[in-house]
């Protein structure tokens, strides 16, 4: 079965805090993803992976950076969360671009 | 750059009903077409893959079309259950990113 996980299903950070939301993979895929899921706004892509030490920027990377340091793992960091972060993250992975991507459970993060 | 749209918004249809939601992309150079299910406070489920030289997929209840030329994919529920209710999302894959819908927020009453 294949598996997505993230590090916190709930977390409540403060202004200018640095945040780090970890996914891990257990299925050996190439690719993984950031998402964030907002109201009216649906699901936009922050950034992407394609290999260890790889990434991509997707739609709305301002305000974040990511770590791919092993492939199972890929890490987004808000180097500064701003109020404006507060959202449901979303990490997938696919094994190539073109196949399905699987999805983790999200991590709810509210900025105070 | 690839915009998908999703109609109906909302649905809600009574148990053993057969219904249809529907997604439409604006550019054919789409690798697939992904249908997605999504529970409140929860992530994504994929239910349904179809590759762009396939036309449909099925799985269980579910049948899914693709409709390259005139931009369109089908999700198809045969005999609708209250366990179906949830919010249905598609996303297209075209140069390497996933583009989503807004999604069809769907309610079964019994």
């Amino acid at each position: 079965d294949v598996k997505v996980t993230q590090s916190s299903r709930y977390l409540v950070k403060r202004t200018g805090e640095k945040v780090f939301l970890e996914c891990v993979q257990d299925m050996d895929h190439e690719n993984m993803f950031w998402y964030r899921q907002d109201p009216g706004l649906g699901l936009r892509l922050i950034y992407f992976s394609y290999d260890v030490k790889m990434k991509e920027k997707g739609d709305i990377p301002e305000g974040y950076s990511v770590s791919r340091e092993k492939k199972e793992r890929f890490s987004l960091i808000l180097e500064s969360a701003s109020t404006n972060q507060t959202s449901m993250y979303l990490c997938a992975s696919s094994r190539a671009l073109r196949y399905e991507q699987y999805f983790g459970p999200g991590t709810r993060l509210t900025v105070t | 750059k690839q915009e998908v749209t999703q109609i109906p918004a909302a649905l809600s249809v009574p148990e053993g009903e057969n219904l249809v939601l529907n997604c439409s992309f604006t550019d054919s150079a789409i690798y697939n077409l992904q249908w997605f299910r999504q529970d409140p406070g929860k992530g994504l489920t994929s239910l349904l893959l179809i590759q762009s030289s396939q036309r449909e997929q099925t799985s269980g209840r579910l049948n899914a079309s693709l409709d390259k030329s005139s931009g369109r994919s089908t999700l198809y529920i045969a005999a609708s259950q209250p366990g179906d209710s949830a919010t249905y999302l598609c996303g297209g894959t075209s140069y390497g990113k996933l583009t989503f819908g807004q999604g069809t927020i769907l309610t079964v009453h019994p």
